[in-house]
């Protein structure tokens, strides 16, 4: 079945550090790729998506892009900030169907002063 | 409401009994989405409804589990004699229809003792 593998955290960087979170995916035919927050206390959130090959997406200064030969949809930022701290889930909707989301395990991200 | 709504936030039930799980979905959202966290794990997909069809119902892991949703509005997860590993946070979201952006719910965190 469908399938989400993201890199394991914790992950702990200072802040203006280069992010990466690594994520690739396991489907059939072409999902739709998304990366969710969830922050200290608060509800999951979209953050980004992309729903094609090479498609990028982007919001907050994250960015990710779909990478249909490397099966892979890796979340990077430039400089990460403390209010970046939250846990972060990369998932999938398969093409067609109930477009239910197949998450990753999350990787908790921790930006230090 | 602004966003979807959860309650109980928090249900502490003893082994063997019963639970309702309650989820209000943004008004005029036709499809809505129940996702099971458990600790350290990824979001799982329980059960999905779009309008008056069929519901998606593959994620459900044993049929002490059972949703039911009215029309476009309010929908209720049950969980018959209830099991430690039910132990989990459990996330309901909803679309305006099927493939759009998922908004989520601050979940009910259900401990099973």
């Amino acid at each position: 079945g469908d399938s989400v593998t993201q890199m394991e955290g914790p992950v702990t960087l200072s802040e203006e550090a280069f992010l990466t979170i690594n994520c690739t995916y396991t489907a059939t035919g072409y999902p739709s790729l998304f990366w969710y927050v969830q922050y200290p206390g608060e509800g999951l959130q979209l953050l980004l998506k992309a729903t094609k090959a090479d498609d990028k997406g982007s919001n907050k200064g994250f960015e990710a892009t779909y990478r249909k030969e490397t099966t892979s949809f890796h979340l990077e930022k430039g400089s990460v900030q403390v209010s970046d701290s939250a846990v972060y889930f990369c998932a999938l909707s398969a093409q067609g169907g109930s477009e239910k989301l197949v998450f990753g395990k999350g990787t908790k991200l921790t930006v230090n002063p | 409401g602004a966003g979807v709504s959860q309650s109980p936030s928090n249900k502490v039930t003893e082994k063997g009994k019963d639970v309702e799980l309650r989820c209000d979905p943004i008004s005029g959202h036709t499809a809505l989405y129940w996702y099971r966290q458990r600790l350290g794990q990824g979001l799982e997909f329980l059960i999905y409804f779009q309008g008056n069809s069929a519901p998606d119902k593959s994620g459900l892991p044993s049929d002490r589990f059972s949703a039911e949703r009215t029309g476009e509005s309010v929908s209720t997860l049950t969980i018959q004699r209830t099991q430690q590993e039910d132990s989990a946070v459990y996330l309901c979201a909803s679309s305006s229809r099927s493939g759009q952006k998922q908004f989520f719910g601050p979940g009910t965190r259900l401990t099973v003792l």
